[in-house]
């Protein structure tokens, strides 16, 4: 199976700050790697598909880029509806497999 | 707008058996596939099972393997989880989602663009 490792597991920012989430993954997985956000309460939220692409509607603010192992997810400018838990998935091969998260909170 | 309801989370004893529903609304539920993911408390999400859109291919995680089986009724819109045997390690918030391809082959490369709210399983004695 594919791990996917994220980092940090928790970071805290202010509104405005520019964010940086990093994921790797344990094998080669070309650019099939997508980024989800999830709040409490709520069901989780498709914000970056195939490593860069935005998913229509998502804010300009959120990027995604990366190839082949590592990953980057982007906030340029974080927004109070932001502060949420971010979450990598390989689209590789099945078994498909999430990262561990990362809790973005307000400092 | 595209709806996914699920149902039937509860208390169940390990062992027992348990089926989660979901109702699917505001897309063609026959041209894609449809998965089931979890988050157990405190934990992330973490992928179960996925079904093809004509149920022809089906595709488990390991740790489910031999005891869930997913099943979908296109005429119903709906898509189903049977847990048989469940264990503690079960209990989890598990959420109906529906995938941007029509089928699961081994190679994926594709996304989960809709989930539900989820239904809660609680595994104990």
């Amino acid at each position: 199976d594919i791990q996917m490792t994220q980092s940090p597991s928790s970071l805290s920012a202010s509104v405005g700050d520019r964010v940086t989430i990093t994921c790797r993954a344990s094998q080669r997985i070309s650019n099939y790697l997508n980024w989800y956000q999830h709040k409490p309460g709520k069901a989780p939220k498709v914000l970056i598909h195939t490593a860069s692409s935005l998913q229509s509607g998502v804010p300009s603010r959120f990027s995604g880029s990366g190839s082949g192992t590592d990953f980057t997810l982007t906030i340029s400018s974080l927004q109070p509806e932001d502060f949420a838990t971010y979450y990598c998935q390989q689209a590789y091969t099945t078994p498909l497999t999430f990262g561990g998260g990362t809790n973005v909170e307000i400092k | 707008e595209v709806q996914l309801v699920e149902s039937g989370g509860d208390l169940v004893q390990p062992g027992r058996s348990l089926r989660l529903s979901c109702a699917a609304s505001g897309f063609t539920f026959d041209d894609y596939a449809m998965h089931w993911v979890r988050q157990r408390p405190g934990k992330g999400l973490e992928w179960v099972s996925g079904i093809s859109w004509n149920s022809g291919s089906t595709v488990y995680a390991d740790s489910v393997k031999g005891r869930f089986t997913i099943s979908r009724d296109n005429a119903e819109n709906s898509l189903y989880l049977q847990m048989n045997s469940p264990r503690p390690e079960d209990t989890a918030l598990y959420y109906c989602v529906k995938d941007t391809k029509s089928i699961v082959p081994k190679q994926w490369l594709g996304h989960f663009d809709y989930w539900g709210q989820g239904t809660l399983v609680t595994v104990s004695s």
